[in-house]
């Protein structure tokens, strides 16, 4: 079976441009939650998807967006770019269960924005 | 591959040693437990996972160990290898959502 795939795997943007990264779930697959790594940081919770609707977000600006469409597949947008969202965006994948049943959540590789 | 903290704390162990790495936990409530391993230049890898309801589970040379008492989680690998170097996070789970929290990771080398 097929992992998480990001696309692309690396990008340079400058500062007040845009961005979108597309994540591909495990087949099966219906909950994908969005991570933002950075040195200072850590791994910090964005957003999590399922069946089309945002259930969980963390703790990050407006310009932080999501959407998941119907085939699972997710993109996360990033408005008006600032140097301090350089990081690694890291999307995972779960075989979502009934309520209150969390299940293993497994990670792509990752797309490493750099902004300029 | 681009780090993924620059002031880790390093576990230092030798090759064929077991490794212990400990994560303390933020919540009480927090009820679902992963380790994630890291390598240089990719995503984190799920190694094992524990459940509130157990104080221990065994995976493959990794056994996790829950302690609620004092919300504290470790991690034990058997016979370390070099292929076990990498940075290790504990991530919380909190009533049943996808919304983990993650720990600031253990890098961990092994020495030959």
């Amino acid at each position: 079976k097929a992992g998480v795939t990001q696309t692309p795997r690396y990008l340079i943007k400058t500062r007040g441009q845009q961005v979108t990264l597309s994540c591909s779930p495990i087949s099966g697959h219906r909950s994908v939650s969005w991570y933002q790594q950075t040195p200072g940081q850590g791994l910090q919770f964005l957003f999590e998807y399922f069946s089309e609707t945002q259930r969980n977000k963390g703790n990050f600006p407006g310009r932080f967006s999501g959407r998941q469409f119907s085939n699972s597949r997710s993109e996360m947008n990033v408005s008006t770019l600032e140097l301090g969202d350089s990081a690694l965006y890291l999307c995972a994948s779960a075989l979502a269960g009934g309520p209150q049943v969390v299940n293993e959540q497994f990670f792509g590789p990752g797309t490493r924005l750099t902004v300029l | 591959g681009e780090s993924v903290g620059l002031h880790l704390p390093t576990l230092s162990v030798q090759e064929g040693d077991n490794s212990i790495i400990n994560c303390a936990y933020s919540n009480s409530a927090s009820d679902y437990f992963i380790w994630y391993k890291q390598e240089s230049g990719k995503g984190p890898q799920f190694i094992i996972d524990i459940r509130s309801n157990m104080d221990k589970r065994q995976g493959q040379r990794v056994t996790v160990l829950l302690n609620k008492t004092v919300k504290h989680l470790s991690l034990q690998i058997a016979a370390t290898q070099p292929g076990d170097s990498a940075v290790y996070f504990c991530a919380e789970n909190i009533g049943g959502t996808y919304k983990y929290i993650f720990g600031t990771g253990t890098r961990l080398k092994v020495l030959a």
